[in-house]
């Protein structure tokens, strides 16, 4: 399979707790997103990464949340002390660079949904 | 905030077209329309996209109104596999970051 995966599929921890989940884009993609989607609500953006370079975060994601792409390829997403507003379904997307006049569309995968007791 | 409009849900019978409205009356001359959907509890599938003309592939067709005010998503044979969360999105192709904002889409569930 040759889409974007996502590790884990659902993660239960309790409040206070650290987690990470780990995405891995499709390999030729050298965007890749992270989104946040809560019940009835469409995906949030949290980030975004231009190969390995963080280009730009939103102001959702707080201190307690980092990210990172160390090589370019996969991406985690890591969530420290968790609370319980944090429970969600985390989404991650890639796509190559959108160029003048051109775009290109996001390939998502299954998501990490997460419950945070 | 999302720069689009869409009917909470819709129905539509098995086998006829399902068209999707879209009303994007503040886009920009350099905004895409995207239409993505959601199946339940999966990841968000993209659909098709376009800047001015109609677009069309294997999996629908998309109508931009000539003003591109609005747009229309199109399912020419709907099955009920179709049933889902359809999201229309516009985007800045310019806007170097080349976020999507999504709204809260709109339910289509198809009955047999």
């Amino acid at each position: 399979d040759t889409g974007v995966s996502q590790n884990p599929r659902h993660k239960i921890t309790k409040r206070g707790q650290n987690v990470t989940f780990r995405c891995d884009p499709i390999s030729e993609h050298n965007r890749l997103y992270w989104y946040r989607q809560t019940l009835g609500q469409g995906p949030e953006f949290l980030t975004y990464f231009q190969n390995e370079a963080q280009l730009e975060k939103s102001r959702l994601l707080s201190d307690r949340f980092s990210a990172e792409r160390p090589k370019g390829s996969f991406s985690t997403l890591e969530i420290q002390r968790t609370e319980q507003g944090d429970s969600a379904m985390y989404l991650c997307a890639s796509s190559r660079t959108p160029g003048l006049e051109s775009s290109y569309e996001q390939y998502f995968g299954p998501g990490t949904r997460l419950t945070v007791t | 905030d999302a720069k689009t409009t869409q009917p909470t849900s819709m129905d539509c019978a098995e086998g006829r077209a399902a068209n999707l409205p879209c009303n994007h009356s503040t886009i920009s001359g350099n905004e895409y329309v995207y239409w993505y959907r959601q199946i339940h509890s999966q990841g968000p599938q993209y659909i098709i996209h376009g800047l001015k003309n109609n677009e069309t592939n294997e999996m629908a067709s998309l109508i931009i109104t000539e003003d591109r005010k609005s747009s229309t998503l199109i399912l020419p044979h709907a099955t009920l596999r179709d049933t889902a969360v359809y999201y229309c999105i516009v985007s800045d192709w310019m806007d170097s970051n080349y976020q999507l904002i999504w709204g809260a889409g709109t339910k289509l569930i198809i009955k047999p």
